[in-house]
């Protein structure tokens, strides 16, 4: 079964503690990764697309890196506006037609 | 702002009751999804539709259902209403129906009592 496995499940940090964020994959056929962020009672927010392995895309105090198996989200110097749960998604081929796979996320709290 | 509307944003009915939510996707996108998220959980795929028809089906009951019209604004029928049916429900859209960069609305809270 194809499985989108994020950790860790939370995460609290001091304003400007940098830290990492991992998601592994077991999705076969892989079409794409994508980066999401969700503020409480909000819809999801995209933040990034990597489709290869070494691919790297930044976005202020953000920066995602894939791998083969996993991909990671970096948060530089991290804000509290920063704090959100960060959603990893993936595109898996089955039976004919693509999906979405949707991890349960890294619910991130930056504290002043 | 994404640009998807959904209506409404709250909704408080009973059990058994049968309700319809809208959305309308961003100017331009083709394909609607529609997600539910319960307390505390993941998101959950319902249903994908793209120009009008039906694309992929996630895990929807038989009590729901939806359509894509013309205009291609969507709504999602929810019948039989149970307790655990309480959930936000968020529609997306997209250009094209094989991308993971989806733009999703700000979603209907739904509660069943």
């Amino acid at each position: 079964e194809d499985q989108v496995t994020q950790s860790p499940e939370a995460l609290r940090l001091q304003e400007g503690e940098s830290s990492s964020l991992n998601c592994s994959y077991t999705v076969s056929g892989l079409r794409g990764l994508f980066w999401y962020r969700q503020d409480p009672g909000k819809g999801p927010e995209f933040l990034f697309t990597l489709y290869s392995a070494g691919e790297e895309k930044e976005k202020e105090r953000l920066k995602a890196t894939l791998t083969k198996k996993e991909s990671f989200l970096h948060i530089t110097a991290p804000k509290p506006e920063d704090s959100a749960t960060y959603l990893c998604v993936q595109i898996a081929v089955n039976t004919g037609f693509q999906k979405l796979v949707f991890g349960t996320g890294t619910r991130l709290l930056v504290s002043p | 702002d994404s640009g998807v509307t959904q209506t409404p944003k709250h909704l408080i009915t009973a059990t058994g009751q049968r309700v319809t939510l809208r959305c309308s996707p961003r100017s331009g996108d083709l394909s609607v999804y529609w997600y539910q998220q319960s307390l505390d959980q993941g998101l959950q795929f319902l249903i994908q539709y793209y120009n009008g028809e039906e694309r992929a089906k996630g895990n929807i009951l038989e009590r729901f259902s939806a359509q894509q019209f013309p205009d291609l604004h969507s709504e999602l029928n929810l019948s039989s209403l149970e307790l655990g049916d309480s959930a936000l429900y968020f529609c997306a859209s997209s250009v094209t129906s094989n991308t993971g960069e989806l733009f999703f609305g700000e979603g209907s809270r739904l509660t069943v009592l």
